[in-house]
C-alpha cells in the first residue's frame, strides 16, 4: 500500500536530550512537509523540502533540524534547543510543493 | 498574523442538519484552497479543493464556496452525519510563493444523532 510512515507513535525524550522523528514515504512525492499541531494553534509548519537535497524552513523551525538525503526520507530532529517539544508532530508529502498533501499519522513527543 | 482565519472554535449540529463551516483568508495571491478533516491521534484528511477561478466544487455531501470578493470560503455538509464529528482545517497556498499549505486553527465538528 502506498502512504506515507511516520514512526514512532509515541515517544518519551528527557530534558536536553535530541530525538529524531522518521518520516518515509512511498507515493513517489518530490515535496515533504513537517508540521505540528498544539491545541488551539492548528498546523504550524516546521520544515519543508520541495527536492532531494533541499529544504526551507517553515514558521516554527528554531529548535529543528531536517535531512533530505533522499526522495522518500524526510526525518526530523527535535534539538534541546527547542523549548516547547511536546506536541503531535505531523509528516505530509506532496506530488510538488503546493499541491494537496497528504499526511501520514502523527507521532505524539512528550518531554518528561 | 494569520493569514487563514477560522474563527469560530466550534460548531454543534443535530444529525440531518447542514454543517456550515467558514474561513477566511488575508492574501490576495491564495489561489487553491483545501479542506482537511481530523479525528483525535490522527493525520488530517484531505476532503475537497477549490481552485481560485471556481466558486463552487462538490463532492457528494461536502461542497465548499469561495467568494474572492470577500475572501471567504466555507463549507458546506449535508446532510450531516454523526461520523462527521471531527476538526476541520482550512488550507490554502499562494502558488507563486512556491511555498507549503498555510493552515487555519481548526473548527471541531459536533454532529448529534
Amino acid at each position: 500500500d502506498g502512504g506515507i510512515t511516520q514512526s514512532p507513535k509515541y515517544l518519551f525524550r528527557k530534558e536536553g536530550q535530541n530525538v529524531t522523528l522518521s518520516c518515509e514515504q512511498n507515493l513517489n512525492h518530490d515535496a515533504m512537509y513537517w508540521y505540528r499541531q498544539d491545541p488551539g494553534q492548528g498546523l504550524r509548519l516546521i520544515y519543508y523540502s520541495q527536492i532531494v537535497n533541499d529544504f526551507q524552513k517553515g514558521d516554527i523551525a528554531e529548535g529543528y533540524s531536517v535531512s533530505r538525503e533522499k526522495k522518500e526520507s524526510f526525518p526530523l530532529t527535535v534539538t534541546s534547543a527547542q523549548k516547547n517539544p511536546t506536541a503531535f508532530y505531523l509528516c505530509a508529502s506532496s506530488v510538488t510543493s503546493g499541491n494537496t498533501i497528504y499526511f501520514g499519522e502523527g507521532s505524539w513527543l512528550t518531554v518528561v | 498574523d494569520q493569514q487563514v482565519k477560522q474563527n469560530s472554535p466550534s460548531l454543534s449540529v443535530q444529525e440531518g442538519r447542514i454543517s456550515i463551516l467558514n474561513c477566511d483568508y488575508t492574501n490576495s495571491m491564495f489561489d487553491y484552497f483545501l479542506w482537511y478533516k481530523k479525528y483525535p491521534a490522527e493525520g488530517p484528511t484531505f476532503l475537497i479543493s477549490i481552485s481560485s477561478i471556481k466558486d463552487k466544487n462538490e463532492d457528494g455531501r461536502f461542497t465548499v464556496f469561495l467568494n474572492k470578493s470577500a475572501k471567504h470560503l466555507s463549507l458546506h455538509i449535508v446532510p450531516s452525519q454523526p461520523g462527521d464529528s471531527a476538526v476541520y482545517f482550512c488550507a490554502a497556498r499562494a502558488y507563486q510563493a512556491g511555498t507549503a499549505l498555510i493552515f487555519g486553527k481548526g473548527t471541531t465538528l459536533s454532529v448529534s444523532s
